[in-house]
Protein backbone atom coordinates (compact mmCIF):
# COMPACT_ATOMS: atom_id res chain seq x y z
CA UNK A 1 0.00 0.00 0.00
CA UNK A 2 1.12 3.51 -0.43
CA UNK A 3 1.93 5.87 1.89
CA UNK A 4 2.45 9.79 2.17
CA UNK A 5 4.89 11.44 4.75
CA UNK A 6 5.21 14.82 5.73
CA UNK A 7 7.63 15.46 8.00
CA UNK A 8 6.97 19.04 8.71
CA UNK A 9 3.97 19.36 11.19
CA UNK A 10 4.41 23.40 11.66
CA UNK A 11 6.38 25.99 9.90
CA UNK A 12 6.10 29.92 9.65
CA UNK A 13 7.35 32.65 7.16
CA UNK A 14 8.08 36.02 7.12
CA UNK A 15 5.18 37.26 4.51
CA UNK A 16 7.07 37.48 1.10
CA UNK A 17 9.57 35.06 1.60
CA UNK A 18 9.88 31.60 0.05
CA UNK A 19 9.13 28.58 1.51
CA UNK A 20 9.21 24.96 0.83
CA UNK A 21 7.14 21.98 1.99
CA UNK A 22 8.21 18.44 2.10
CA UNK A 23 6.71 15.25 0.95
CA UNK A 24 8.04 12.17 0.71
CA UNK A 25 5.70 8.78 -0.48
CA UNK A 26 6.33 5.30 -0.95
CA UNK A 27 5.15 3.00 -3.81
CA UNK A 28 6.01 0.27 -6.19
CA UNK A 29 3.79 1.65 -8.93
CA UNK A 30 5.00 3.30 -12.11
CA UNK A 31 2.06 5.55 -12.86
CA UNK A 32 0.43 8.04 -10.51
CA UNK A 33 -0.61 11.40 -9.55
CA UNK A 34 0.53 13.80 -6.68
CA UNK A 35 -1.31 16.45 -5.49
CA UNK A 36 -0.63 19.49 -2.75
CA UNK A 37 -4.22 20.58 -1.33
CA UNK A 38 -4.42 23.83 0.84
CA UNK A 39 -6.92 23.84 3.79
CA UNK A 40 -7.48 27.12 5.12
CA UNK A 41 -9.94 27.98 8.27
CA UNK A 42 -12.93 27.75 6.10
CA UNK A 43 -12.22 24.40 5.90
CA UNK A 44 -12.24 23.74 2.19
CA UNK A 45 -9.95 21.36 0.38
CA UNK A 46 -8.64 23.81 -2.41
CA UNK A 47 -6.26 22.35 -4.99
CA UNK A 48 -2.83 24.15 -5.43
CA UNK A 49 -1.14 21.96 -7.50
CA UNK A 50 -0.83 18.57 -9.39
CA UNK A 51 1.96 16.41 -10.93
CA UNK A 52 1.53 13.55 -13.43
CA UNK A 53 4.49 10.61 -12.31
CA UNK A 54 5.33 10.15 -15.94
CA UNK A 55 6.07 13.86 -16.86
CA UNK A 56 9.84 14.89 -16.09
CA UNK A 57 8.79 18.69 -16.07
CA UNK A 58 7.53 19.96 -13.09
CA UNK A 59 4.51 21.46 -12.40
CA UNK A 60 4.15 25.32 -11.51
CA UNK A 61 0.75 27.38 -10.68
CA UNK A 62 1.94 31.09 -10.34
CA UNK A 63 3.58 31.57 -7.07
CA UNK A 64 3.51 27.76 -6.75
CA UNK A 65 6.12 24.58 -8.05
CA UNK A 66 6.98 21.58 -7.07
CA UNK A 67 10.37 19.44 -6.98
CA UNK A 68 9.55 16.06 -8.01
CA UNK A 69 11.80 14.03 -7.62
CA UNK A 70 10.34 10.47 -9.10
CA UNK A 71 13.89 8.28 -7.80
CA UNK A 72 13.89 9.59 -4.74
CA UNK A 73 9.73 9.45 -4.69
CA UNK A 74 10.11 13.04 -2.83
CA UNK A 75 7.37 16.25 -4.07
CA UNK A 76 7.88 19.05 -2.51
CA UNK A 77 5.93 22.46 -2.61
CA UNK A 78 7.58 25.76 -3.09
CA UNK A 79 5.76 28.92 -2.28
CA UNK A 80 7.33 31.70 -3.82
CA UNK A 81 6.53 35.59 -2.52
CA UNK A 82 4.22 34.60 0.29
CA UNK A 83 1.26 36.07 1.08
CA UNK A 84 -1.21 36.40 4.33
CA UNK A 85 -4.04 33.96 2.42
CA UNK A 86 -1.02 31.45 1.82
CA UNK A 87 -1.72 30.80 5.79
CA UNK A 88 -3.33 27.39 5.64
CA UNK A 89 -2.97 23.48 6.48
CA UNK A 90 -1.08 22.03 3.24
CA UNK A 91 -1.38 18.09 2.48
CA UNK A 92 0.17 15.95 0.20
CA UNK A 93 -1.81 13.19 -1.44
CA UNK A 94 -1.00 10.53 -3.75
CA UNK A 95 -3.61 8.45 -6.13
CA UNK A 96 -2.46 5.79 -9.14
CA UNK A 97 -3.33 6.65 -12.66
CA UNK A 98 -5.84 3.96 -13.06
CA UNK A 99 -8.18 2.75 -10.51
CA UNK A 100 -10.53 3.64 -8.03
CA UNK A 101 -9.44 6.78 -7.39
CA UNK A 102 -8.46 7.04 -3.64
CA UNK A 103 -6.41 9.65 -2.46
CA UNK A 104 -3.90 9.07 -0.18
CA UNK A 105 -3.12 11.85 2.24
CA UNK A 106 -0.11 12.86 4.66
CA UNK A 107 -0.73 14.14 7.77
CA UNK A 108 -0.64 17.74 6.54
CA UNK A 109 2.23 20.85 7.84
CA UNK A 110 0.10 23.77 9.44
CA UNK A 111 2.08 27.04 7.38
CA UNK A 112 1.91 30.24 8.97
CA UNK A 113 2.69 33.28 6.68
CA UNK A 114 3.78 36.41 9.48
CA UNK A 115 3.35 39.99 8.73
CA UNK B 1 -21.62 26.69 -10.82
CA UNK B 2 -20.16 22.66 -10.01
CA UNK B 3 -19.98 21.36 -6.16
CA UNK B 4 -20.25 18.93 -4.02
CA UNK B 5 -22.88 19.80 -1.30
CA UNK B 6 -22.78 18.69 1.99
CA UNK B 7 -25.45 18.60 4.56
CA UNK B 8 -25.19 19.81 7.37
CA UNK B 9 -22.02 21.93 8.15
CA UNK B 10 -22.55 21.37 11.73
CA UNK B 11 -23.77 18.60 14.30
CA UNK B 12 -23.78 17.64 17.50
CA UNK B 13 -25.52 14.61 18.96
CA UNK B 14 -24.95 11.93 21.29
CA UNK B 15 -23.71 8.55 21.01
CA UNK B 16 -26.44 5.87 19.86
CA UNK B 17 -28.80 8.24 17.79
CA UNK B 18 -28.38 7.40 14.23
CA UNK B 19 -27.48 10.13 11.98
CA UNK B 20 -26.87 10.70 8.07
CA UNK B 21 -24.69 13.38 6.08
CA UNK B 22 -25.80 13.88 2.88
CA UNK B 23 -23.68 14.12 -0.26
CA UNK B 24 -24.85 15.08 -3.38
CA UNK B 25 -22.86 16.57 -6.65
CA UNK B 26 -24.34 18.19 -10.00
CA UNK B 27 -21.81 17.32 -12.18
CA UNK B 28 -22.70 13.77 -13.35
CA UNK B 29 -19.98 11.78 -11.71
CA UNK B 30 -19.80 8.41 -11.52
CA UNK B 31 -17.01 8.12 -8.39
CA UNK B 32 -18.11 9.50 -5.00
CA UNK B 33 -16.22 9.05 -1.47
CA UNK B 34 -16.20 10.05 1.73
CA UNK B 35 -12.90 11.01 4.00
CA UNK B 36 -12.65 11.86 7.83
CA UNK B 37 -10.07 14.33 9.07
CA UNK B 38 -8.24 13.95 12.25
CA UNK B 39 -5.57 16.02 13.78
CA UNK B 40 -2.12 14.43 13.00
CA UNK B 41 -3.69 11.66 10.88
CA UNK B 42 -4.84 13.42 7.79
CA UNK B 43 -7.53 12.34 5.38
CA UNK B 44 -8.42 8.81 5.49
CA UNK B 45 -11.30 7.32 3.03
CA UNK B 46 -14.25 5.42 4.34
CA UNK B 47 -15.96 4.51 1.57
CA UNK B 48 -15.97 5.02 -2.03
CA UNK B 49 -18.68 4.46 -5.27
CA UNK B 50 -18.06 3.72 -8.39
CA UNK B 51 -21.20 4.07 -9.45
CA UNK B 52 -24.44 3.62 -8.78
CA UNK B 53 -25.09 0.64 -6.84
CA UNK B 54 -21.37 -0.32 -6.81
CA UNK B 55 -19.71 0.86 -3.39
CA UNK B 56 -16.84 -0.18 -1.41
CA UNK B 57 -14.91 -0.31 1.61
CA UNK B 58 -11.98 2.25 2.15
CA UNK B 59 -9.20 2.78 4.85
CA UNK B 60 -11.49 2.95 8.07
CA UNK B 61 -14.99 1.80 7.26
CA UNK B 62 -15.86 0.72 10.56
CA UNK B 63 -19.20 1.73 12.34
CA UNK B 64 -19.69 3.61 8.87
CA UNK B 65 -23.08 2.90 6.43
CA UNK B 66 -23.27 4.29 2.87
CA UNK B 67 -25.74 3.76 -0.32
CA UNK B 68 -25.98 4.98 -3.75
CA UNK B 69 -29.31 5.06 -5.64
CA UNK B 70 -28.61 7.64 -7.57
CA UNK B 71 -26.03 9.22 -9.43
CA UNK B 72 -26.01 12.05 -7.55
CA UNK B 73 -26.23 11.46 -3.96
CA UNK B 74 -23.94 9.47 -1.65
CA UNK B 75 -24.92 9.55 2.18
CA UNK B 76 -23.09 8.47 4.91
CA UNK B 77 -24.60 6.90 7.70
CA UNK B 78 -23.75 6.12 11.23
CA UNK B 79 -26.00 3.70 12.67
CA UNK B 80 -25.21 4.32 16.63
CA UNK B 81 -22.42 6.70 16.82
CA UNK B 82 -19.83 6.40 18.91
CA UNK B 83 -17.59 9.34 20.43
CA UNK B 84 -14.63 8.09 18.69
CA UNK B 85 -16.46 9.00 15.10
CA UNK B 86 -16.64 13.10 16.14
CA UNK B 87 -14.18 14.33 12.95
CA UNK B 88 -14.22 16.62 10.39
CA UNK B 89 -15.66 14.41 7.30
CA UNK B 90 -15.30 15.18 3.77
CA UNK B 91 -17.30 14.35 0.69
CA UNK B 92 -15.83 14.08 -3.03
CA UNK B 93 -16.60 13.56 -6.45
CA UNK B 94 -14.68 12.73 -9.81
CA UNK B 95 -15.34 11.82 -13.07
CA UNK B 96 -13.35 8.10 -14.22
CA UNK B 97 -13.13 8.77 -17.63
CA UNK B 98 -9.86 10.56 -16.92
CA UNK B 99 -7.67 11.08 -13.88
CA UNK B 100 -9.19 14.42 -12.96
CA UNK B 101 -8.63 16.00 -9.57
CA UNK B 102 -11.88 15.46 -7.09
CA UNK B 103 -13.56 17.92 -6.05
CA UNK B 104 -14.41 18.24 -2.51
CA UNK B 105 -17.36 19.11 -0.25
CA UNK B 106 -17.32 22.03 2.71
CA UNK B 107 -17.01 19.71 5.22
CA UNK B 108 -19.00 18.38 7.85
CA UNK B 109 -18.51 18.88 11.58
CA UNK B 110 -19.62 15.97 13.32
CA UNK B 111 -19.13 16.16 17.49
CA UNK B 112 -20.44 12.59 19.13
CA UNK B 113 -21.25 13.32 23.26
Amino acid sequence: AQTVTQSQPEMSVQEAETVTLSCTYDTSENNYYLFWYKQPPSRQMILVIRQEAYKQQNATENRFSVNFQKAAKSFSLKISDSQLGDTAMYFCAFTYYFGNEKLTFGTGTRLTIIP
Amino acid sequence: EAQVTQNPRYLITVTGKKLTVTCSQNMNHEYMSWYRQDPGLGLRQIYYSMNVEVTDKGDVPEGYKVSRKEKRNFPLILESPSPNQTSLYFCASSTTVSNQPQHFGDGTRLSIL
